[in-house]
């Protein structure tokens, strides 16, 4: 099976600081990346996607990096604010397949 | 535009009962998928189906079954429950696999007894 998993289980920043979350992946077939959010309770929630083609795509205050040499990718948060205090997980697909394998998630706890 | 809805939201079965959890979408999407969540860990996908009369298995499919047919509505059948199937359950749906984004449901908490 697929292995994608994450650096740290848990992450504490303070609000206003930039947060950075990291998530490895062991498939080299993988070409297709997303970062979710998921808030206690709640089903996951799209971030940001990026494909194999790309090293970085920013979004609104989101930034991926992808480093498909070492096989990594990290999700970046600017001005971390309360709200984004939840589990983040990435997930990976290879244009091989039709399914998504999902790493166990970082949960981010924003310290007001 | 409701999004993607699940029914029921809580549910408490017996060993050995089966049941259906109900997954349904309004926005046409071809793609739709079911996931367990168990506790600290990532979602794992049980089934999908990449549109009406097509289905498939994923990771963990073993004491499930999945039907498609329609565009709109992918229910997961227990078919017999145990212990081991509590769990978040989550289906989701997107225009297609890769490109686009995948919109999850609320979520089913089961507990099999």
């Amino acid at each position: 099976g697929e292995s994608v998993g994450l650096h740290l289980p848990t992450l504490s920043v303070q609000e206003g600081d930039n947060s950075i979350i990291n998530c490895a992946y062991s498939n080299s077939a993988s070409d297709y990346f997303i970062w979710y959010k998921q808030e206690s309770g709640k089903g996951p929630q799209f971030i940001i996607d990026i494909r194999s083609n790309m090293d970085k795509r920013q979004g609104q205050r989101v930034t991926v990096l992808l480093n498909k040499t070492v096989k990594h990718l990290s999700l970046q948060i600017a001005a971390t604010q309360p709200g984004d205090s939840a589990v983040y997980f990435c997930a990976e697909s290879s244009n091989t397949g039709n399914q998504f394998y999902f790493g166990t998630g970082t949960s981010l706890t924003v310290i007001p | 535009n409701a999004g993607v809805t699940q029914t029921p939201k809580f549910q408490v079965l017996k060993t050995g009962q089966s049941m259906t959890l109900q997954c349904a979408q309004d926005m046409n999407h071809e793609y739709m998928s079911w996931y367990r969540q168990d506790p600290g860990m990532g979602l794992r996908l049980i089934h999908y189906s990449v549109g009406a009369g097509i289905t498939d298995q994923g990771e963990v499919p073993n004491g499930y079954n999945v039907s498609r047919s329609t565009t709109e509505d992918f229910p997961l059948r227990l078919l017999s429950a145990a212990p081991s199937q509590t769990s978040v359950y989550f289906c989701a749906s997107s225009y297609s696999v890769q490109g686009y984004e995948q919109y999850f449901g609320p979520g089913t908490r089961l507990t099999v007894t």
